[in-house]
């Protein structure tokens, strides 16, 4: 079975620095690109940044590039959000999410998702 | 960046309606558009890829369509526990944009 346990999350001052983990078991963590994606509370998902497998490419949205990074251990399985200059819009629950890409289709999406971490960034 | 916005952002149906949610993107995407489901508190799942492939497990209630820059989801027959929200999500360039979300509820 798979399953996506993230961790790291809690309550942070604004300009303060926290790490997220995720951590995957049931398939080949290495074999898969990953995503983070955030949702504060009462909002919508946003998409915040991916990772490739291998020699990684990272990308991340505009709101959080520079000041959160994105890696990946193989080796323990895990996935980590390293976030740093926090804001009070920061806060949200943070999900790690598997992405799938389908070969007869030729499409691309997240098809796993841990349980959500959260963030709260406050004074 | 690809822009993606959903119609209507929420409705009310009862159980038994036929529901259609609708997402438009600022640019042609092909088929390369998804849609989740999300129930408060939980994570969201994912209902169909590739605009009209059904993800194994989701009932056959669910359905999609299109290509290019509009694309729809339609649920036949509401049953109680599809009261949720719905997000599609672009996987054709980064940022991976999703919609702002259409909230289906009694």
């Amino acid at each position: 079975e798979v399953q996506l346990v993230e961790s790291g999350g809690g309550l942070v001052s604004p300009g303060g620095s926290l790490r997220l983990s995720c951590v995957a078991s049931g398939f080949t963590f290495s074999s898969y690109e990953m995503n983070w994606v955030r949702q504060a509370p009462g909002k919508g998902l946003e998409w915040i940044s991916y990772i490739s497998t291998g020699d990684p490419l990272k990308t991340y949205a505009a709101s959080v590039r520079g000041r959160f990074t994105i890696s990946r251990d193989n080796a323990k399985n895990s996935l980590y959000l390293q976030m740093s200059s926090l804001r009070v819009e920061d806060t949200a629950v943070y999900y790690c999410a598997r992405e799938t890409y389908d070969a007869l289709t030729r499409q691309i999406f997240l098809d796993h998702w841990g349980q959500g971490a959260l963030v709260t960034v406050s004074s | 960046d690809i822009q993606m916005t959903q119609s209507p952002s929420s409705l009310s149906a009862s159980v038994g309606d036929r529901v259609t949610i609708t997402c438009r993107a600022s640019q042609n995407i092909n088929t390369f558009l998804n849609w989740y489901q999300q129930k408060p508190g939980k994570a969201p799942r994912l209902l169909i890829y590739a605009a009209s492939s059904l993800q194994s497990g989701v009932p056959s209630r669910f359905s999609g369509g299109g290509s290019g820059t509009d694309f729809t989801l339609t649920i036949t027959s509401l049953e109680p526990e599809d009261f949720a929200s719905y997000y599609c999500q672009q996987t054709y360039s980064h940022p991976r944009t999703f919609g702002q979300g259409t909230k289906v509820d009694i």
